[in-house]
């Protein structure tokens, strides 16, 4: 079954604890991205990457990394978490490599940041 | 600019109603248009693409005015299981993203 898979589902954490989103795909798409999602503020990307080894920012990158070492995985780093990083969190994949066409978002991450 | 604005809703209309939903984008060299649609605390799933003769996809159909700059949908005969929130998402020409609005609630009562 074509997926986007995320983990953990849920988490709960303290702040300054560095932890990681994994985000798999296994549609062999080259576009790859991660968004977060507040209530009023909606969808808003952080981080997406064309291909292994390049990644760009999005409109909210700052607190987050991310690398593209392998086409299928795009983990998503917060070195030193705070609370407005509670949020709900999605990683996609897109047929086109600009990442322009359909996206396929994977489940979602919900972080509380104590 | 890459603004997309939608009503927030919430939309109430009854079983079997038709109901449509209006989106304005800001940036004239948009040149891609979806709707997606996402249930509560569920990820966003493609719902329809957006063509510029319009389209029809079973009880929705999407249109577009280049012109005023929106894209609508229209749905008819609203099923309970319509009930979700809709995202209007615009890609922008040169920009390697998509960007969404904040999403049209709908409910749908019996």
């Amino acid at each position: 079954e074509a997926q986007v898979t995320q983990n953990p589902r849920y988490l709960i954490t303290v702040t300054g604890k560095k932890l990681t989103v994994t985000c798999s795909q296994n549609m062999n798409h080259e576009y790859m991205s991660w968004y977060r999602q507040d209530p009023g503020l909606g969808l808003r990307q952080i981080y997406y990457s064309m291909n292994v080894e390049v990644t760009d920012k999005g409109d909210v990158p700052e607190g987050y990394k991310v690398s593209r070492k392998e086409k299928r995985n795009f983990p998503l780093i917060l070195e030193s978490p705070s609370p407005n990083q509670t949020s709900l969190y999605f990683c996609a994949s897109a047929t086109s490599k600009e990442g322009t066409d359909t996206q396929y978002f994977g489940p979602g991450t919900r972080l509380t940041v104590l | 600019r890459k603004e997309v604005e939608q009503d927030p809703g919430p939309f109430n209309v009854p079983e079997g109603a038709t109901v449509a939903f209006n989106c304005t984008y800001s940036n004239s060299a948009s040149q891609s248009f979806f709707w997606y649609r996402q249930d509560c605390r569920k990820e966003p799933k493609l719902l329809m693409s957006v063509y510029s003769s319009g389209n029809e996809d079973g009880r929705f159909t999407a249109q577009l005015n280049r012109a005023s700059q929106y894209i609508s949908l229209l749905i008819r005969d609203s099923k309970l299981s319509d009930s979700a929130t809709y995202l209007c998402v615009v890609n922008i020409k040169g920009y390697s993203t998509l960007t969404f609005g904040k999403g049209t609630m709908l409910l749908v009562s019996p």
